[in-house]
């Protein structure tokens, strides 16, 4: 049963342009988010977090944007950069389980020139 | 930031025989560490949480007696695959947190990629 769901598998964004890649949840209980992106046969490097308490993180580029209602999260990047290109992952988590991730399946994200 | 080292990168093996994946928190301590799963195309899976000086725990469907665990130290955890399997066949991948900074954040290793002939 997926509890985090990316329902993109791929989006196209051209340089300069922001790249929005969504993620909805199910669990309410998920109070820690976060975004990874990954390369192939390679580990997921992490990009940026938000608690259930905020509703905005910001990082530079990289903005993740939290809507509890909606179950609902984004990360955007902007603005774009080829080196983006890779795949994201939406996860998240609960405090008191130790912090273990529930991934989405992954967003591929090319930036083009 | 972080690291967490986890060797070898790949490995081939012969069907029946068992191999071991060792992940390392390379400058903090990690009282507990993570095993993912990720078949082609799909999200990564966690297998099992391992816990140091104590018994992992596995998540439901995960066989606990083919993928044994051993977390020996506060920087080290080990995956043993026994008796592998082609269908085993995916890319490993483990997970720390570093905990005494109280970092929610969870690095991830370089992830093994084991192909069983």
């Amino acid at each position: 049963d997926q509890q985090v769901k990316q329902n993109s598998p791929s989006l196209s964004v051209q340089e300069g342009r922001i790249s929005i890649l969504n993620c909805d949840y199910t669990n309410s209980m998920f109070d820690y988010f976060l975004w990874y992106k990954k390369y192939p046969a390679e580990g997921p490097t992490f990009l940026i977090s938000i608690s259930s308490i905020k509703d905005k993180n910001e990082d530079g580029r990289f903005t993740v944007f939290l809507n509890k209602s909606a179950k609902h999260l984004s990360l955007h990047i902007v603005p774009s950069q080829p080196g983006d290109s890779a795949v994201y992952f939406c996860a998240a988590s609960v405090a008191n389980s130790g912090y273990a991730l529930n991934f989405g399946k992954g967003t591929s994200l090319l930036v083009t020139p | 930031g972080a690291v967490v080292s986890q060797h070898p990168s790949r490995v081939i093996c012969k069907s029946g025989t068992s191999v071991k994946i060792e992940c390392r928190s390379l400058d903090f301590q990690a009282t507990t560490m993570f095993w993912y799963r990720q078949f082609p195309k799909q999200s990564l899976m966690l297998m099992a949480t391992s816990n140091e000086g104590s018994k992992a725990t596995y998540e439901q469907g995960v066989e606990k007696d083919k993928f044994l665990i051993n977390h020996a130290s506060l920087t080290l955890s080990t995956l043993t695959v026994t008796s592998a399997h082609p269908e085993d066949s995916s890319f490993y991948i483990c997970s720390a947190r570093d905990q005494v900074r109280g970092l929610s954040e969870a690095f991830f290793g370089q992830g093994t990629r084991l192909t069983v002939v």
